[in-house]
């Protein structure tokens, strides 16, 4: 199992324009999250996704968009970039069962300039 | 609401050393706690959880936690500390809502000093 994989590793923005990260996960979990870290700021969740065809907002979500078409994959959209999305992204995966731990990807480092 | 706490944002101990990194908990009900570490420039992988079958918990890496309810707390330790400990440690905890939601502390930067 490659467990959660993302894609890009890096990217260079220029302020507003737009890009897609990638996540995928071969675990067949049900949840899915998408979190940004800033240094000494821990993990803020961005939005999560408790199946196919559901998401829902999480602490920071403005800025972002997500879809989940499939169990496997949960792309995050960033529109309009701006200079306070410059972060590294970790997206994540979890089983149903209440006090599953989840499972995290690589991680995209971006920067908007 | 659940949330965590970590007390310390930098710990530094000389190899060979204790290592003790603390986890304050808040939690209504019995709650889900996990450790996690983040080496540079990785993603963040889980040490050890806590999910009340026993008190004592260990992990990978000869890292344990203890969970005591009377003081709140999870704190992480490792009896003798190397080289290859150093990197960032986040406590969390698991919010009893939609989605297995994890609430995140600020994290621990551990420093192993030769």
């Amino acid at each position: 199992n490659a467990g959660v994989t993302q894609t890009p590793k890096f990217r260079i923005l220029k302020i507003g324009q737009s890009m897609t990260l990638q996540c995928t996960q071969d675990m067949n979990h049900n949840y899915m999250y998408w979190y940004r870290q800033d240094p000494g700021m821990g993990l803020k969740l961005i939005y999560y996704s408790v199946g196919a065809g559901i998401t829902d907002k999480g602490e920071v979500p403005n800025g972002y968009n997500v879809s989940r078409s499939t169990t496997e994959d949960f792309p995050l959209r960033l529109e309009l970039a701006a200079p306070s999305q410059t972060s590294v992204y970790f997206c994540a995966s979890s089983g149903l069962a209440v006090g599953h731990e989840q499972y995290f990807g690589p991680g995209t480092r971006l920067t908007v300039t | 609401a659940q949330s965590v706490t970590q007390l310390g944002s930098h710990v530094s101990v000389s190899e060979g050393a204790l290592v003790l990194l603390r986890c304050n908990y808040s939690s209504s009900v019995p709650p889900y706690l996990f450790w996690y570490v983040q080496y540079p420039n990785q993603g963040l992988q889980l040490l050890l959880k806590y999910t009340s079958a026993a008190t004592l918990v260990k992990g990978i890496n000869g890292f344990e936690a203890e969970f005591k309810k009377s003081e709140t707390s999870f704190h992480l330790t490792k009896p003798s500390a190397h080289m290859s400990d150093a990197a960032e440690y986040f406590c969390a905890v698991i919010g009893y809502n939609t989605g297995n939601q994890f609430y995140f502390g600020t994290g621990t930067s551990l420093t192993v000093i030769p």
